[in-house]
């Protein structure tokens, strides 16, 4: 079946240490996106990437990293650098033509990340 | 820029009875519009999508969506509402290279 596979669905983390969220899609979406997700705030754009070797910082980059390398594999580093790190990140692909976001985006079942 | 309002962050509704769930936008083009719903813990899934064309939208689970452009708003209803409709409800609005979403409105469903 196709689709988006997040890896692993629960993270622990220490403090100052930097740790790698996986997203796989084999759905032959060029875009793919990082989502962070907060109570009451709704899901903010970390980093997207349209093609590979290429991608954007969204609104909420500082402190996170990312890579794409390929076209099914889009994973995103957090680093010690991020503040407040502890939250759901949501990955999602979709195809847009030219960038337009008028395709449905499909979503990962997400990596709920809690630093201790 | 693009933006999504939610004015309603928890709506609760007996079993059986209408749902509206309200969405204002913000966007200087025809804007896309979408609706998506998310279970605890989980993904979301789309519900119904606006590109253009008829302005009632129909979706899965029975929801529907109207966009009105002279309100800027593209509000989420059902008819009647089922226990397993509870969940976090989100709008969102696709510009260029993203989507924009909303905070989301939980809906708690009592019998």
């Amino acid at each position: 079946d196709g689709g988006i596979t997040q890896s692993p669905k629960y993270l622990f983390r220490k403090e100052g240490q930097n740790v790698t969220l996986s997203c796989e899609q084999n759905l032959n979406h060029d875009a793919m996106y990082w989502y962070r997700q907060d109570p009451g705030q709704g899901l903010r754009l970390i980093y997207y990437s349209q093609i590979v070797n290429d991608f954007q910082k969204g609104d909420i980059a500082e402190g996170y990293s990312v890579s794409r390398e390929k076209k099914e594999s889009f994973p995103l580093t957090v680093t010690s650098a991020q503040k407040n790190p502890t939250a759901f990140y949501l990955c999602a692909s979709s195809m847009t033509p030219g960038g337009a976001m008028n395709t449905e985006a499909f979503f990962g079942q997400g990596t709920r990340l809690t630093v201790v | 820029a693009q933006s999504v309002t939610q004015p309603d962050i928890h709506i609760t509704v007996s079993e059986g009875a209408s749902l509206e769930l309200r969405c204002n936008y913000s966007y200087g083009a025809t804007p896309y519009l979408f609706w998506y719903v998310q279970s605890p813990g989980q993904g979301l899934q789309l519900l119904l999508k606006y590109f253009s064309g008829d302005t009632l939208v129909q979706g899965i689970k029975g929801f529907e969506a109207e966009f009105k452009r002279s309100q800027s708003s593209f509000n989420l209803r059902k008819p009647s509402v089922h226990w397993s409709d509870a969940a976090e409800y989100f709008c969102a609005v696709g510009g260029r290279n993203k989507l924009v979403f909303g905070a989301g409105t939980i809906l708690r469903v009592k019998s």
